[in-house]
């Protein structure tokens, strides 16, 4: 069955570009969309974008001027990079499928996340 | 974007039904049949319940089940477990094509 794990530094320092990826098993990232969310520690999910698989994404407006999501077909990997950090970019990051008939809004397999600390 | 709005917290005893509410905007909930629900336990990654209002994914017990009227979703467990205690995330696709969260309802088994 498809599964997802989340890959990246569990530390980043402010100011810097955090970049993680999501490395799907299991099937391919071809015919999918896929999705980021995070979720700071004790807090709620936040949706953070989508890579669409017509290749199209869309961010988190309160996110958009920093974020980049993207799909190496020849890796079968999602990435997603966020630039600028601060403290308040610390959160577990999990990527997500789309399910085929709500692609964006329905994520049927998750990966198991990753916490990054943004802290000097 | 807003979040989605959920009570903070719902609690019932087993056997019990309970419904949880998801307020929305008719940009979002109310303008489309594209609302989710996930549940996560401590520490775990969310769990799709339901999705497209009131589809149940394979494997999801049939005590789950969404509903929305106007720009109100809800879901509803019945016959409600141990198990079940956890943290419950409504979700919508909006008008500008992005996704919002709510907030988050934490449901307590007494």
């Amino acid at each position: 069955q498809v599964q997802l794990q989340e890959s990246g530094p569990g530390l980043a320092k402010p100011s810097e570009t955090l970049s993680l990826t999501c490395t799907v098993s299991g099937g391919s990232i071809s015919s999918n969309s896929w999705s980021w969310i995070r979720q700071p520690p004790g807090k709620g999910l936040e949706w953070i974008g989508y890579f669409y698989h017509t290749g199209t994404t869309n961010y988190n407006p309160s996110l958009k001027s920093r974020v980049i999501i993207s799909v190496d077909t020849s890796k079968n990997q999602c990435s997603l990079k966020l630039s600028s950090v601060t403290a308040a970019d610390t959160a577990v990051y999990y990527c997500a499928r789309g399910v085929v008939t709500a692609p964006r809004s329905a994520l049927d397999i998750w990966g198991q996340g990753t916490m990054v600390t943004v802290s000097s | 974007q807003s979040a989605l709005t959920q009570s903070a917290s719902v609690s019932g005893s087993p056997g019990q039904s309970i419904t949880i509410s998801c307020a929305g905007t008719s940009s979002d909930v109310g303008g489309y049949n594209y609302v989710s629900w996930y549940q996560q336990h401590p520490g775990k990654a969310p769990k799709l319940m339901i999705y497209e209002v009131s589809n149940r994914p394979s494997g999801v017990s049939d005590r789950f089940s969404g509903s929305k009227s106007g720009n109100t979703a809800s879901l509803t467990i019945s016959g409600l477990q141990a198990e079940d205690e956890a943290d419950y995330y409504c979700t919508s696709f909006t008008s500008s094509r992005t996704v919002v969260f709510g907030g988050g309802t934490k449901v307590t088994v007494l």
